[in-house]
């Protein structure tokens, strides 16, 4: 059980185009999800938190209309890069949570995006 | 606020040998801990938490880890090391009374050398 999928795995795209990275927790219904990011040899850096239903709260410096989050329903939540640029080429991991499991977080297997 | 330290980047170890990586954490409550591996391009796995109770705790794959209290350490040990355990390893800490924020630290990349 808590499996969390997202996708897609990896994408490529042109600069000044938007990418929507989906996360979702297969069998179980998250309250919270999480959007990480992650620079080569680097550690995760929390880009933002986001409840179902409400907005997303957001960590001091990530832009929030840069990294637009949507938690629609109990078991997905997406990340829109909009206007993408080569900068926000990087690793994105979601994860999600359950009061059910005691708030443990369970990992994605992250979306690799690169932007040209 | 709560952090997390990974004093090494790197760790090599000889297969068969035991393997140690540490961690040490500073929170201002009583903390959760973890531990997480990652492949390349790859999300993170879990390998093991402690919340409560025994100090000594048993993962995935044959992973331990003790919780000192005193020293503010969780390091990560396993008694014989595999190939296949060549991987980076993050600790990470969460806070009982936080709302659910985890900090990881930056990661130690465990080569195991046949």
């Amino acid at each position: 059980g808590a499996v969390v999928s997202q996708h897609p795995s990896w994408v490529i795209c042109k600069s000044g185009t938007s990418v929507k990275i989906e996360c979702r927790s297969l069998d179980f219904q998250a309250t919270t999800m999480f959007w990480y990011r992650q620079f080569p040899k680097q550690s995760l850096m929390l880009m933002a938190t986001s409840n179902e239903g409400s907005k997303a709260t957001y960590e001091q410096g990530v832009e929030k209309d840069k990294f637009l989050i949507n938690h629609a329903s109990l078991t997905l939540s997406t990340l829109t890069v909009t206007s993408a640029h080569p900068e926000d080429s990087s690793f994105y991991i979601c994860s999600a949570s359950s009061r059910a499991f005691d708030n443990e977080q369970f990992f994605g297997p992250g979306t690799r995006l690169t932007v040209l | 606020a709560q952090s997390v330290a990974q004093p090494e980047d790197q760790v090599n170890v000889a297969e068969g040998n035991p393997l140690t990586v540490k961690c040490t954490y500073s929170v201002s409550g009583n903390p959760y801990l973890f531990w997480y591996v990652q492949y390349p391009n790859r999300g993170l796995q879990f390998l093991l938490k402690y919340i409560t109770g025994d100090n000594l705790v048993k993962g995935s794959y044959g992973f331990e880890a003790e919780f000192n209290k005193s020293q503010t350490s969780f390091h990560l040990k396993k008694p014989s090391a595999l190939v296949s355990d060549s991987a980076l390893y993050f600790c990470a800490v969460r806070d009982m009374g936080s709302y659910q924020k985890v900090t990881f630290g930056t990661g130690t990349k465990l080569q195991v050398i046949p």
